[in-house]
């Protein structure tokens, strides 16, 4: 188990640009969730997939965000036409499913995204 | 609906003291509750949960939590704090109802942990 990665760790770019995210689960987990997270916040839910199906997106992700997990397994988020409201850290998260139970979730180190 | 309130943005305590780390949630449905630490630049790392078996739960590095139903609380203790304890918490809540197990934190906690 190496846990659940992310990359890049830090981006800065202009605004205006597009940027892209990679999260890599854990390889068992079949669920994987991106939250950003903003200075002094906690994390906000943006989507969540299970398996290569993304399930549900909160009103929090524009349609400038949009996420895939194309063959269930890593997970990408793009940002297109970034501003600077969009400066946060996005984290992934990832965990198994079993019916009638929540498994804990297990969380990457982030991507810090810096909009100038 | 759910939600989740921590009290106190910023806790200071000295080297050994008592660790209460304060979480309100907010649940029309039975919750799962968690604890999450997170240190600079870093993610979040699962402290404990509880998931409606045993409502004093423990946890990694001496922290445990008490599930009170008819407080609506899941408050945080350490016995005696330590100074790799310096972090921020998040208090978070879940439900089986809630679709795909979605985390809904609090807005944190910075324990600060004097010599």
């Amino acid at each position: 188990d190496t846990g659940v990665s992310q990359d890049p760790r830090h981006k800065i770019t202009k605004r205006g640009q597009n940027v892209t995210f990679r999260c890599d689960p854990i390889s068992e987990h079949n669920r994987l969730y991106w939250y950003r997270q903003t200075l002094g916040q906690g994390p906000e839910f943006l989507t969540y997939f299970q398996n290569e199906a993304q399930l549900e997106k909160s009103r929090l992700l524009s349609d400038r965000f949009s996420a895939e997990r194309p063959k269930g397994s890593f997970s990408t988020l793009e940002i297109q036409r970034t501003e600077q409201g969009d400066s946060a850290m996005y984290l992934c998260a990832s965990s198994s499913r079993s019916a009638g139970v929540i498994h804990e979730q297990y969380f990457g180190p982030g991507t810090r995204l810096t909009v100038t | 609906a759910q939600s989740v309130t921590q009290l106190g943005s910023h806790v200071s305590v000295s080297e050994g003291a008592l660790v209460l780390l304060r979480c309100n949630y907010s649940s029309s449905v039975p919750p799962y509750l968690f604890w999450y630490v997170q240190y600079p630049n870093q993610g979040l790392q699962l402290l404990l949960k509880y998931t409606s078996a045993a409502t004093l739960v423990k946890g990694i590095n001496g922290f445990e939590a008490e599930f009170k139903k008819s407080e609506t609380s899941f408050h945080l203790t350490k016995p005696s704090a330590h100074m790799s304890d310096a972090a921020e918490y998040f208090c978070a809540v879940s439900s089986f109802y809630n679709q795909g197990g979605k985390l809904i934190f609090g807005q944190g906690t910075e324990l600060s942990v004097k010599p």
